[in-house]
This record gives structure tokens, C-alpha cells and sequence, in this order.
């Protein structure tokens, strides 16, 4: 089955640690995304991907990183600069960007 | 600037109609899609819209465009306690070819039985 898969879906972490949240699909996608899920506040984008070895930064992106070494993986690593992570982080892939795209179930990542 | 406004709950009687209204502001913009969200999974695109269109419906789904108000609707027909969920619609950027998608802040819709 093609999907787009997240892990772990649940997430703590230690104040001052940083932490790898995975993202990979086997849709044959180019376009990746990352967002942000607080209540009341929607998707905020993190960063996105247009194709191998190349991202752009969101809307957010400061105290996060991403990579893109090969097209069915875009890993977010949370780092320790990231003030507030304590959300739900939702991962994303599209055949180019702008159009549908297609959801992982998402990781609820909670600093402890 | 790039904004997608919701209005943030709305509440109805199971077989009742639903109607969750959107506004953007790109005029550019080259689809718009509705997504569900159910507690604690991801997103489920429901339908989308080209912006050279009026009116699309899917079965239970209608989404009506007007694209002199920038202004989208999704409304459910027959709605059922299992479309309880929040609703985002999305607009698809155009402009300068970054073609990313901008989320408003969902509806909660809650159905009562």
C-alpha cells in the first residue's frame, strides 16, 4: 500500500535534547512538507522540500533542521533552540508542490 | 500577505446540512482544498477546487467558490455523527511558483444526534 508514514507517534523529550522525528513515503512524491499543529492555531509550516538535497524554510522554521538525502525521506530534528516544541507535528508529500497533499497520521511530541 | 480565515466551531443535528465557510486572500491562488481531521490522526483530503471553477460536488460534499469575494464553502448533506471532525480548507500559492499550501484554522464541527 502507498503511504506516507510518521514515527514515533508519540514523542517526549528532555528540555535541552535534541530529537529526530522521521517522515517517509513510497508515493513516488517530490514535494515534502513539515507543519506545526497547535490548538486553535491550524498548520504552520516548518519546512518544505521540492525535490532531492534541497528544502526551503517555512514560516517557522527557527529551532528546527530538516534533510533531504533521498526522495522518500524528509526527517525533522527538533533541536534544543526551539523555545516551545511541545506540539503536534504533522508531515506531508505531494507529486510538485502546490497541489494535494497527503498526510501522515502525525507525531505528538511532548518536552518533558 | 497570505491568510486563510475559518470560523472556528459550528454545531449541528445529525441530518441536518453543514455549511463551513472560508476566506483567503491570494488572489493567485490555484486550487483550494477541503481537509478532515479526526482527534489525534493527520489530515484526509475530502475534495478540491480548481480556481477557474464555480461549483464542484462529490456525493454528500458541495464546495462552492466565489472567487470575486474570495470565498469557499464546503457544505455536507445528511450530515452524520461521523463527519464530526475539524474541517481546514487550504489555498495552493501561486505566486513566485512556491505553490505552497496555506491552512486556515479549521472549524470543529460537532453533530448531534
Amino acid at each position: 500500500d502507498g503511504g506516507i508514514t510518521q514515527s514515533p507517534k508519540y514523542l517526549f523529550r528532555k528540555e535541552g535534547q535534541n530529537v529526530t522525528l522521521s517522515c517517509e513515503q513510497n508515493l513516488n512524491h517530490d514535494a515534502m512538507y513539515w507543519y506545526r499543529q497547535d490548538p486553535g492555531q491550524g498548520l504552520r509550516l516548518i519546512y518544505y522540500s521540492q525535490i532531492v538535497n534541497d528544502f526551503q524554510k517555512g514560516d517557522i522554521a527557527e529551532g528546527y533542521s530538516v534533510s533531504r538525502e533521498k526522495k522518500e525521506s524528509f526527517p525533522l530534528t527538533v533541536t534544543s533552540a526551539q523555545k516551545n516544541p511541545t506540539a503536534f507535528y504533522l508531515c506531508a508529500s505531494s507529486f510538485r508542490q502546490g497541489t494535494e497533499a497527503f498526510f501522515g497520521q502525525g507525531t505528538r511530541l511532548t518536552v518533558v | 500577505g497570505e491568510d486563510v480565515e475559518q470560523s472556528l466551531f459550528l454545531s449541528v443535528r445529525e441530518g441536518d446540512s453543514s455549511v463551513i465557510n472560508c476566506t483567503y486572500t491570494d488572489s493567485s491562488s490555484t486550487y483550494l482544498y477541503w481537509y478532515k481531521q479526526e482527534p489525534g490522526a493527520g489530515l484526509q483530503l475530502l475534495t478540491y477546487i480548481f480556481s477557474n471553477m464555480d461549483m464542484k460536488q462529490d456525493q454528500r460534499l458541495t464546495v462552492l467558490l466565489n472567487k470575486k469575494d474570495k470565498h469557499l464553502s464546503l457544505r455536507i448533506a445528511d450530515t452524520q455523527t461521523g463527519d464530526s471532525a475539524i474541517y481546514f480548507c487550504a489555498e495552493s500559492m501561486a505566486r513566485g511558483n512556491t505553490g505552497k499550501l496555506i491552512f486556515g484554522q479549521g472549524t470543529t464541527l460537532q453533530v448531534k444526534p
